[in-house]
């Protein structure tokens, strides 16, 4: 079974801040086929970046998203109060599309 | 605009069934691959099933495998999960999404509550 481990579980800081969030593979990801995702109570979860790295359309540049093989992070700059909610790692690249269990990031 | 708009869901006994259906506007249906995730009540998201963009593919979680069926209707620009023998760990808001690479757009979900 292919397992995506994110850390930290929950993430407290404040507005201006920057945020290190850590989505590790138990396999390399092939091609880099990673997402994160903005997930907020209420609403459907929002595409933030695929393929490892490239942001989605319409997503703040504050978001970025870094790594290779097993180990990627997404990090926020400069945190505003609407960037609270749950941050999701995903995989893509098999016949299994993988979610990690989740980051909470208060504000 | 992209819009997809999921229907179905409702409270259903153990061992029961439901169709969940997702009408997609706004973008060519049938160039994509579609995908259903759920989230169950205070758990995270968990990828359910995906469907190649003509059909000629799809694949499960093992949670699901054997008792979900995804289908889609290309040129009804509609996406389908058969659900059979409903468990209680079914209860969840079921999304439907696009496939562009990542996750791109994502219905509002309809909620699926299974119970005795």
């Amino acid at each position: 079974e292919i397992v995506l481990t994110q850390s930290p579980d929950t993430l407290s800081l404040s507005p201006g801040d920057r945020a290190t969030l850590s989505c590790r593979a138990s396999q390399s990801v092939r091609s880099n086929y990673l997402a994160w995702y903005q997930h907020k109570l209420g609403q459907a979860p929002r595409l933030l970046i695929d393929n490892a790295s490239r942001r989605a359309p319409g997503i703040p540049d504050r978001f970025s998203g870094s790594g290779s093989g097993t180990d990627f992070t997404l990090t926020i700059s400069r945190l505003e109060p609407e960037d609270s909610a749950v941050y999701y790692c995903q995989r893509y690249d098999t016949s299994l599309w993988t979610f990690g269990r989740g980051t909470k990031v208060e504000i | 605009q992209v819009q997809l708009v999921e229907s179905g869901g409702g409270s259903v006994k153990p061992g029961g069934s439901l169709r969940l259906s997702c009408a997609a506007s706004g973008f060519i249906f049938r160039n994509y691959y579609m995908n259903w995730i759920r989230q169950a009540p205070g758990k995270g998201l968990e990828w359910v099933s995906y469907i190649t963009s003509n059909g000629d593919a799809v694949f499960y979680a093992d949670s699901v495998k054997g008792r979900f069926t995804i289908s889609r209707d290309n040129a009804g620009n509609s996406l389908y999960l058969q659900m059979n023998g409903l468990r209680a760990d079914d209860t969840a808001v079921y999304y439907c999404a696009r496939a562009n690479y990542g996750l791109d757009y994502w219905g509002q979900g309809t909620l699926v509550a299974v119970s005795s």
